[in-house]
C-alpha cells in the first residue's frame, strides 16, 4: 500500500485561501468517505482537523473545510493565518491495510 | 478530558526490543480502539497498526508483521506496543492515538522517541 500523494509544499499570504490535495486510488480515497486531515506543528503531536471527508471536530475553526472528488480529497484553509503554518497530512481508510497516510504538505504563510 | 500519556524516551541497540505504554483517561477505554503511528526524523506519518480495546483484535501494517505486537490492559486503561528486532530505521517518535473508527483518530499521546543505535 503506497502513501497517498500530497504536494510537498503550499504557500499563501495572510487572508488568502489555499487548497491541499490528497490523491489515492479507488481502494482508499475513492472507495470510502473516510478521509481525515491532520495538522502538525513542529515537535507536536498531530491534531485532527477534518474527518469523514468534510466534518470538523468541535473546536476546529470553520476556516478549515474538506471535500472529495473521485480519488482526490482536498483540504481548504480560508483566511490564512500565521498560526496555520504547519505540516498537514491526509489519511484514508483502505480496503487492505486499514489506514494509509499522505506524504505530507508543508504550509507556509508568506 | 481525554488524555493519552505515553512512557518516556528509550535508547536501544540493534536487535533489541522496545515496549511503549500509553495510559488513557477521560473516556471509556473499551469503547474505542488505539492506533499506533510513528514518525522518523524529518519524515511523514506512518500507520503501524490498530487494536480494539474492547476485544483485543488487531490489524498490523504489512511491513511490521511478525515484529510488532499490540496489547491492552483494560484494568489500567493502558495500551502497549512492542517492536522486536530493532533496526536503525526504526528510530522514530512513536504515537498512540484514540481510534473512533472510519479513519477518525481524534486524540493523540505526546509521543515517545525511540532511538536505535549501537
Amino acid at each position: 500500500q503506497s502513501a497517498l500523494t500530497q504536494p510537498a509544499s503550499v504557500s499563501g499570504s495572510p487572508g488568502q485561501s489555499i487548497t491541499i490535495s490528497c490523491t489515492g486510488t479507488s481502494s482508499d480515497v475513492g472507495g470510502y468517505n473516510y478521509v481525515s486531515w491532520y495538522q502538525q506543528h513542529p515537535g507536536k503531536a498531530p491534531k485532527l482537523m477534518i474527518y469523514e471527508v468534510s466534518n470538523r471536530p468541535s473546536g476546529v475553526s470553520n476556516r478549515f473545510s474538506g471535500s472529495k472528488s473521485g480519488n482526490t480529497a482536498s483540504l481548504t484553509i480560508s483566511g490564512l493565518q500565521a498560526e496555520d503554518e504547519a505540516d498537514y497530512y491526509c489519511s484514508s481508510y483502505t480496503s487492505s491495510i486499514l489506514y494509509v497516510f499522505g506524504t505530507g504538505t508543508k504550509v507556509t504563510v508568506l | 478530558q481525554v488524555q493519552l500519556v505515553q512512557s518516556g524516551a528509550e535508547v536501544k541497540k540493534p536487535g533489541a526490543s522496545v515496549k511503549v505504554s500509553c495510559k488513557a483517561s477521560g473516556y471509556t477505554f473499551t469503547s474505542y480502539g488505539i492506533s499506533w503511528v510513528r514518525q522518523a526524523p524529518g519524515q511523514g506519518l506512518e500507520w503501524m497498526g490498530w487494536i480494539s480495546a474492547y476485544n483485543g483484535n488487531t490489524n498490523y501494517a504489512q511491513k511490521l508483521q511478525g515484529r510488532v505486537t499490540m496489547t491492552t490492559d483494560t484494568s489500567t486503561s493502558t495500551a502497549y506496543m512492542e517492536l522486536r528486532s530493532l533496526r536503525s530505521d526504526d528510530t522514530a517518535v512513536y504515537y498512540c492515538a484514540r481510534d473512533a473508527g472510519s479513519a477518525v483518530v481524534d486524540y493523540w499521546g505526546q509521543g515517545t522517541l525511540v532511538t536505535v543505535s549501537s
